[in-house]
């Protein structure tokens, strides 16, 4: 199964845009990029999901380049209410590997 | 989308005593997987549940402590039997429709 890294936290102010970066070296042909986001006291909830160059919604941007080596999410004019903890999975169909993930502290 | 719940959200129990954590889907799955994640750590993978047939379960996790039942395409139970301490946790199920959904988790506090 493919391995995640990512930073352990990280700081940011409301409006800004923050952006989380995965590494992920050895993901396979078939697998995709997905994150997740986790308040305290709730399950994860599903973000974005990619497979290769930019896909956006409504509410994060994730690029991935080429290689596929890694992949960052992007978050615009971050709220308070985005503090929360970022996973980056490989996913390599239904098994999900939960890496340490991100946590994200916004300040006013 | 999937809407799932867990019973009960939270319990505190006895060392040695068993819980069963109860997870429901507003939609028929095939497949449905149970979590955990221990105070300030990540989610790993216990055991995956498939309707009819035995569920399948990941390095470290086994039957005896962590029996799981799957009656039907909308339901499954996780019980963590002879409780200790470790056992505390957050349990939470989850089911693949088209992403992967999660239960709110079932906060387990053993005394």
């Amino acid at each position: 199964l493919a391995k995640t890294t990512q930073p352990i936290s990280m700081d940011s102010y409301e409006g800004q845009e923050v952006n989380i970066t995965c590494s992920h070296n050895n993901i396979a042909t078939n697998d995709y990029i997905t994150w997740y986001q986790q308040f305290p006291s709730q399950g994860p909830r599903f973000i974005i999901q990619g497979y290769k160059t930019k896909v956006t919604n409504e509410v994060a941007s994730l690029f991935i380049p080429a290689d596929r080596k890694s992949s960052t999410l992007s978050l615009p004019r971050v709220s308070l209410s985005d503090t929360a903890v970022y996973y980056c999975l490989v996913d390599s169909g239904d098994k999900l590997t939960f890496g340490t993930g991100t946590r994200l502290a916004v300040r006013p | 989308s999937a809407v799932i719940s867990q019973k009960p959200s939270r319990d505190i129990c006895q060392r040695g005593t068993s819980l069963t954590i109860q997870c429901q889907v507003d939609s028929q799955v095939t497949m449905m997987f149970w979590y955990r994640q221990q105070p300030g750590q990540s989610l790993t993978l216990i055991a995956t549940a498939n309707q009819g047939s035995e569920a399948t379960y990941e390095s470290g996790f086994v039957i005896d402590k962590f029996p799981i039942s799957r009656p039907n395409l909308t339901f499954s139970t996780l019980t963590v039997s002879n409780l200790s301490p470790e056992d505390s946790s957050i349990y939470l199920c989850s089911v693949v429709l088209a992403t992967q959904y999660f239960g709110p988790g079932t906060r387990l506090t053993v005394l």
